[in-house]
């Protein structure tokens, strides 16, 4: 079993739409944890920062986090062609930081 | 937060020779990680690089492979040794925020 699993997709949905993205994984310790957007050719940009268990928004992004069922998801609102990339999880305990594999997304007008 | 520039940013190689990928931050930072990414996969951590001590490799990799350099806070790089076709990926650079991590632009690198 892996540490960090992700749909890798691909997922199209139309503009406007509300995306859901979600990673489980196995590592109880894992306290942080992250979403990283990756446009192509470019290198994964940190999207949103979570500590432990709850919700965090920031514009139409949501992440939360469910650390009893080991279970993490990103929420996209009115979701826009320029969302359109890989988006990764990732998760850390204290250094060490594993990842997703990525779950590619294509916003189409 | 810190700006990393990493080049090349692409490269084809040959076969049996090496590539050196460096990366440069805009602020000292004590530990740089190197990381793979192949197609569909997730990032694979490298090697962890300290500035004054040796670099300290994740399993499956070794110096020999992919030695690593530091001489400063803010500089390091990786070479690509022997290079056969199945090292042909992404290489990141990246630097820890205190919240996450923020990574170079990656090296595209084909061996052929």
């Amino acid at each position: 079993q892996k540490e960090v699993e992700q749909d890798p997709g691909p997922l199209s949905v139309p503009e406007g739409a509300i995306v859901s993205l979600n990673c489980t994984y196995s590592n109880s310790a894992f306290q942080y944890f992250m979403w990283y957007r990756q446009y192509s050719r470019k290198g994964p940009e940190l999207l949103m920062y979570t500590y432990s268990s709850g919700n965090k928004e920031d514009g139409r992004f949501t992440a939360q986090v469910d650390k009893s069922s080991k279970y993490i998801s990103l929420f996209i609102r009115d979701s826009q062609p320029s969302d359109s990339a890989t988006y990764l999880c990732a998760m850390s305990a204290q250094i060490d930081m594993r990842f997703g594999a990525g779950t590619r997304l294509t916003v189409k007008p | 937060s810190a700006v990393i520039s990493q080049k090349p940013s692409r490269d084809i190689c040959q076969r049996g020779t090496s590539l050196t990928i460096q990366c440069q931050v805009d602020s000292q930072v004590t530990m740089m990680f190197w990381y793979r990414q192949q197609p569909g996969q997730s990032l694979t951590l490298i090697a962890t690089a300290n500035q004054g001590s040796e670099a300290t490799y994740e399993s499956g990799f070794v110096i020999d492979k992919f030695p690593i350099s530091r001489p400063n806070l803010t500089f390091s790089t990786l070479t690509v040794s022997n290079m056969s076709p199945e090292d042909s990926s992404i290489y990141l650079c990246s630097v820890d925020r205190g919240y996450g991590y923020t990574f170079g632009s990656g090296t595209r690198l084909t061996v052929v």
